[in-house]
């Protein structure tokens, strides 16, 4: 089935710089984008949203990029502490014939080193 | 804390048994959604409910089902158990069946032994 391309791998960042994580997903009628954040051990917490007739949306210390021509979304973390640790994962929603999805990549697992 | 509410947090069951996984959405919000995640994966759609209603269904095992109650709960049915089936169940809420955030629980902690 149709999936958001996120590997698992692992992006290391001083405590302090930015962190930039990466997203592609695969279905261009897609018209909602989520970011979420990963704790080990707990559920997936909301970070930001973007819906497809945006190019960029900002929260608190958080940036969301979509670039529909490339099919990309990115989130960016400014000044990371070592609490923004974990895996972050991406997720689109689209409809099919198996009704409304919403769909998550594999994730990518932001490492902080103080 | 999110508001959705999962139990049993740890379920240790054996191979060929039947389990079932409870959800509570976020006061207000009529949908629910059940996921899958694997060790050190991303995660799998299963199923979702809006008002009592199945919605959309992912990659969903036909030994596997779910409700969801007048009361707006859900639950999660896998039966004849295997060990692939070795994973965290996570349930999610939202207001709408389409279209916005929805919240996840803590999850269900299944290991088939």
């Amino acid at each position: 089935g149709e999936s958001v391309g996120l590997h698992l791998p692992t992006l290391s960042v001083q405590e302090g710089d930015n962190s930039i994580i990466n997203c592609a997903y695969s279905n261009s009628a897609s018209d909602y984008f989520i970011w979420y954040k990963q704790e080990s051990g707990k559920g997936p917490q909301f970070i930001i949203d973007i819906r497809s007739n945006m190019d960029k949306r900002q929260g608190q210390r958080v940036t969301v990029l979509l670039n529909k021509t490339v099919k990309h979304l990115s989130l960016q973390i400014a000044a990371t502490q070592p609490g923004d640790s974990a895996v972050y994962f991406c997720a689109e929603n689209y409809w099919n014939n198996a009704g409304n999805m919403l769909t998550f990549g594999g994730g990518t697992r932001l490492m902080v080193k103080p | 804390d999110s508001g959705v509410t999962q139990t049993p947090k740890h379920l240790i069951t054996a191979t060929g048994q039947r389990v079932t996984l409870r959800c509570s959405p976020r006061s207000g919000d009529l949908s629910v959604y059940w996921y899958q995640q694997s060790l050190d994966q991303g995660l799998q759609f299963l199923i979702q409910y809006y008002n009592g209603e199945e919605r959309a269904k992912g990659n969903i095992l036909e030994r596997f089902s779910a409700q969801q109650f007048p009361d707006l709960h859900s639950e999660l049915n896998l039966s004849s158990l295997e060990l692939g089936d070795s994973a965290l169940y996570f349930c999610a809420s939202g207001r709408a069946f389409s279209g916005n955030t929805i919240y996840f629980g803590e999850g269900s902690w299944l290991t088939v032994v």
